[in-house]
């Protein structure tokens, strides 16, 4: 079946305590990217990936960081999580960065206390 | 600066009636705008998408309409059913940062039986 998996689905954590959120795909998908959603906000851009090892800033970037070295793989890093950093996060993939719907994980609930 | 915004924020409409969300852009650029669709526990999924070189575009019961000269996109969503119920997201993305996609804040929509 395809589709994006992220892990874990819900975390709570403590302010300062590195963490990482993993997004994998089995779609042979070029292009993936990470979200946020907050009530209100709608889905905030954080990084994309266009392909292997090119990953650019979305709106949000402040605090996350992101890589790309298997084109299955765009793992999402909180190095000191900090409460305004509470949220819904979502990982997407599509074939390319052009004109391709994006398909989404069913999403990270993420505290940090 | 929010470059797509979205309204109403919620929507209630009686079933077999017709439901209309807007969607309005600024950057000039962008040139794919989908539609998302949002179910309770779940990721967006891909409903409709449009490309600027169409007025127009049918998919079943739904709709976009596309007026490029005022910078406007819309959903129609006609003879809305109950299983419609769910919040729904319009999208923009193109130009220089083709990877970059914008998304509206989300109408939460509610068709009553």
């Amino acid at each position: 079946e395809a589709q994006v998996t992220q892990n874990p689905r819900y975390l709570i954590t403590v302010t300062g305590k590195k963490l990482t959120v993993t997004c994998s795909q089995n779609m042979n998908h070029e292009y993936m990217s990470w979200y946020r959603q907050d009530p209100g906000l709608g889905l905030r851009q954080i990084y994309y990936s266009m392909n292997v090892e090119v990953t650019d800033k979305g709106d949000v970037p402040e605090g996350y960081k992101v890589s790309r070295k298997e084109k299955r793989n765009f793992p999402l890093i909180l190095e000191s999580p900090s409460p305004n950093q509470t949220s819904l996060y979502f990982c997407a993939s599509s074939l390319s960065g052009f004109y391709q719907p994006q398909h989404f994980g069913d999403g990270t609930r993420l505290s940090i206390l | 600066q929010q470059q797509v915004k979205q309204s109403p924020q919620s929507l209630i409409v009686q079933k077999g009636g017709i439901s209309i969300i807007n969607c309005a852009y600024e950057n000039t650029a962008f040139d794919y705008f989908p539609w998302y669709q949002q179910f309770p526990g779940k990721g967006p999924a891909l409903l409709i998408a449009i490309r600027p070189d169409v007025s127009e575009k049918k998919e079943g019961r739904f709709t976009i309409s596309f007026n490029k000269s005022a910078k406007q996109f819309s959903l129609h969503i006609m003879d809305s059913q109950p299983g419609d119920s769910a919040t729904y997201f319009c999208a923009a993305s193109g130009g220089t940062n083709a990877g970059k996609s914008t998304f509206g804040d989300g109408t939460t929509l509610t068709v009553k039986p």
